[in-house]
């Protein structure tokens, strides 16, 4: 079945330590987003991809960086994390212009 | 800008009964499509149902369907015979339709469906 899937699931990193975070998905769709979700608190866009073109949300920290080394895959990079950045991330996809997104499992992330 | 508001921190409903969540927003566009998201503990977020503004038929998926009223700017979702799997967060959003291809979500709905 076509789907997003993220991995890992569960990260736990250092405070200060990178982590990537990973998400592909076989839909082929063009469009890629980074969702950060704390605890029962709705999603928080911090970026998405159109194709190649980059779009940062105007709030979100220059902790967060994004790749997108083609169409299937998307990493997010935190590169310093703090005990603040501890959330469910969620990666989502969507055909251009059309309006339903597609949710991956989402990676919780543990900051020690 | 555009604000998606749900009132209802938390509900409830017993097994087999109908409930039904709020959503509110707001928008100065006249085009624009509304969705339901669910999102099951420690699981993944999937669509429920969705709505474009420009029709008046109310959307209907099984056992749930939508109240859309444009004019109040309300989009209530009911859940007909609940079972014990509807149990989950529930996310409302919207989404202009120009190119921006982001959604706005309200902070959620957490329903418990109780034997």
């Amino acid at each position: 079945d076509a789907m997003v899937i993220q991995n890992p699931r569960y990260q736990v990193t250092q405070f200060g330590k990178p982590v990537t975070l990973s998400c592909s998905q076989t839909l082929n769709h063009n469009v890629m987003y980074w969702y950060q979700q704390k605890s029962s608190q709705a999603p928080k866009l911090l970026f998405h991809y159109y194709d190649k073109d980059f779009n940062n949300e105007a709030d979100t920290p220059d902790n967060f960086q994004s790749r997108r080394p083609n169409t299937s895959f998307c990493f997010l990079d935190i590169r310093s994390p703090g005990l603040g950045d501890a959330a469910m991330y969620l990666c989502a996809t969507s055909r251009r212009l059309e309006e339903t997104q597609y949710f991956g499992p989402g990676t919780r992330l543990l900051v020690l | 800008a555009q604000t998606v508001t749900q009132s209802q921190p938390e509900m409830s409903v017993q097994e087999a009964e109908t409930v039904t969540l709020s959503c509110t927003y707001d928008t100065s566009e006249s085009d624009y499509y509304l969705f339901w998201y669910k999102q099951p503990p420690s699981r993944q977020m999937i669509l429920v149902i969705r709505q474009e503004a420009y029709k008046q038929q109310n959307a209907t998926e099984n056992r749930f369907s939508v109240n859309f009223q444009k004019a109040a700017k309300s989009f209530s979702l009911k859940i007909s015979d609940s079972q014990l799997g509807d149990a989950a967060m529930y996310f409302c959003a919207y989404r202009m339709t120009d190119n921006t291809d982001k959604l706005i979500f309200g902070t959620g709905t957490r329903l418990q469906v109780f034997p």
